[in-house]
């Protein structure tokens, strides 16, 4: 079965400075990752997403993830925070291998509260 | 155009009462998605349509009827709802289970449904 940690409830940060966003997976196949981002009485919006390649992986509004194989990892990042960055963030993790309708099936992690202060 | 586009984007509802969500993407995608989610939750997959036919449906209560006139369209209808029901329905879609990619999902702004 897959799964998807995200250690931190909230992370608060100031605004201007970097921020990070945990999250750790475990699945029995190569995973594929992805970043959600949620504004208050919104869907999710897709952020990002790690298939194969790079290990860091750059996303809209200048996010990027960094891959981390060896401690199963999937952190998200930003060099500079933005208010607008204030909303909840889900990390989520799908199987590589196909085997039938639940292969596509996303597990989401309980998602982080990021607070951007000014 | 990655959009998916949910109606209503509220719904207050009676016990008694029956009424749809609908859900339309035009990205030629051939999964879609029945999430619900409670307030700062992660959303629980409740259907999954590949292929316009139900490939999974997580133990959903009967009061929950989904459908899917054709590979652009999915509804969802509600049927003597229980208050604990209310929560934001989120539809999303992705390419099918056979294609080589890309995987993402992409999420429907949602409907806030409220059960009196």
């Amino acid at each position: 079965a897959q799964s998807v940690a995200q250690p931190e409830d909230q992370v608060n940060v100031a605004e201007g400075n970097p921020l990070t966003v945990k999250c750790t997976y475990s699945v029995s196949g190569n995973p594929y990752l992805f970043w959600y981002v949620q504004y208050p009485n919104r869907g999710l919006q897709f952020l990002l997403k790690y298939i194969t390649g790079d290990n860091l992986v750059k996303g809209s509004y200048g996010f990027e993830a960094e891959f981390n194989k060896s401690q199963t990892s999937f952190h998200l990042k930003k060099p500079s925070a933005l208010v607008s960055d204030s909303a909840l963030y889900f990390c989520a993790v799908r199987d590589w291998g196909y085997s039938g309708a639940g292969s596509y099936q996303l597990t989401f992690g309980k998602g982080t509260k990021l607070s951007v202060i000014p | 155009d990655t959009e998916v586009t949910q109606t209503p984007k509220h719904l207050v509802m009676g016990m008694t009462n029956k009424k749809s969500l609908k859900c339309e993407q035009h990205m030629g995608h051939r999964a879609m998605y029945w999430y619900k989610q409670k307030a700062k939750k992660p959303p629980e997959l409740m259907f999954v349509y590949s292929y316009e036919k139900l490939s999974i449906n997580e133990s959903v209560p009967s009061r929950f009827s989904p459908e899917c006139p054709n590979s652009s369209l999915l509804n969802l209808h509600l049927h003597a709802l229980q208050p604990e029901d209310s929560a934001l329905y989120l539809c999303a879609s992705s390419q099918g289970p056979r294609s080589r990619g890309p995987y993402e999902q992409y999420f429907g702004p949602g409907t806030r449904l409220t059960v009196t």
